[in-house]
């Protein structure tokens, strides 16, 4: 059973355009909220994390957009370019053990 | 460096043999994740690890197995009990059980023939 959905599961954007991936989840125990950072044939990188405290967190052109009401939260990548061309994870937790993966989204950013 | 090394990148076995996958991490953390990563699937946790001598069953832990004798390495044994062995395999760690932040290796994929 799927406990984080997560969409669009695939995305073309111009270079220098915003690029939006969401994420609904269904367990309101979960308190961690991590993005993650997949390149080919590599494992994948946190890029950014946030906690049901705060509604946004912004780290360079990264931001992090949570909804708690709505039980969903959505990664926005501002000026998107051809090295962030890569597979985005959402991911969720209770107390930061044993998180639960989106299927992920693969990103293209044409030049 | 520090890091999480997994070896081999690349591993091709035959169908009704097992194989062990290795993860050694010199981070000093406490934790240790196996994951399963297939296409349009996400990452699934197959077993995990808190400390030396101890570890649970993840989402799909049947079919593999694993050991923690060691707090650098956690290896994982793809069994013959297990019914679709071909994919990604990702070895991450974190400093403690209640650590939020999980760093990944750079993966091992295993193909069965």
């Amino acid at each position: 059973q799927q406990q984080v959905k997560q969409s669009p599961q695939s995305l073309i954007v111009q270079k220098g355009g915003i690029s939006i991936i969401n994420c609904a989840y269904e367990n309101t125990a979960f308190d961690y909220f991590p993005w993650y950072q997949q390149f080919p044939g590599k494992g994948p990188a946190l890029l950014i994390a946030i906690r049901p405290d705060v509604s946004e967190k912004k780290e360079g052109r990264f931001t992090i957009s949570f909804n708690k009401s709505a039980k969903q939260f959505s990664l926005h990548i501002m000026d998107s370019q051809p090295g962030d061309s890569a597979t985005y994870f959402c991911a969720a937790s209770i107390g930061g053990n044993k998180l639960v993966f989106g299927a992920g989204t693969i990103l293209r950013v044409k030049s | 460096d520090g890091g999480i090394t997994q070896s081999p990148k690349y591993l091709f076995r035959k169908e009704g043999q097992n194989v062990t996958l290795s993860c050694e991490q010199n981070l000093n953390h406490d934790a240790m994740y196996w994951y399963r990563q297939d296409p349009g699937q996400g990452l699934r946790l197959i077993y995990y690890s808190q400390i030396v001598n101890d570890f649970q069953k993840g989402d799909i832990a049947e079919g593999y197995s694993v050991s923690r004798e060691k707090k650098e390495s956690f290896p994982l044994t793809v069994t013959s009990a297990q019914k679709n062995p071909t994919a990604f395999y990702l070895c991450a760690s974190s400093i403690t059980r209640d650590t939020d932040t999980q760093y990944f290796g750079p993966g091992t994929r295993l193909t069965v023939l």
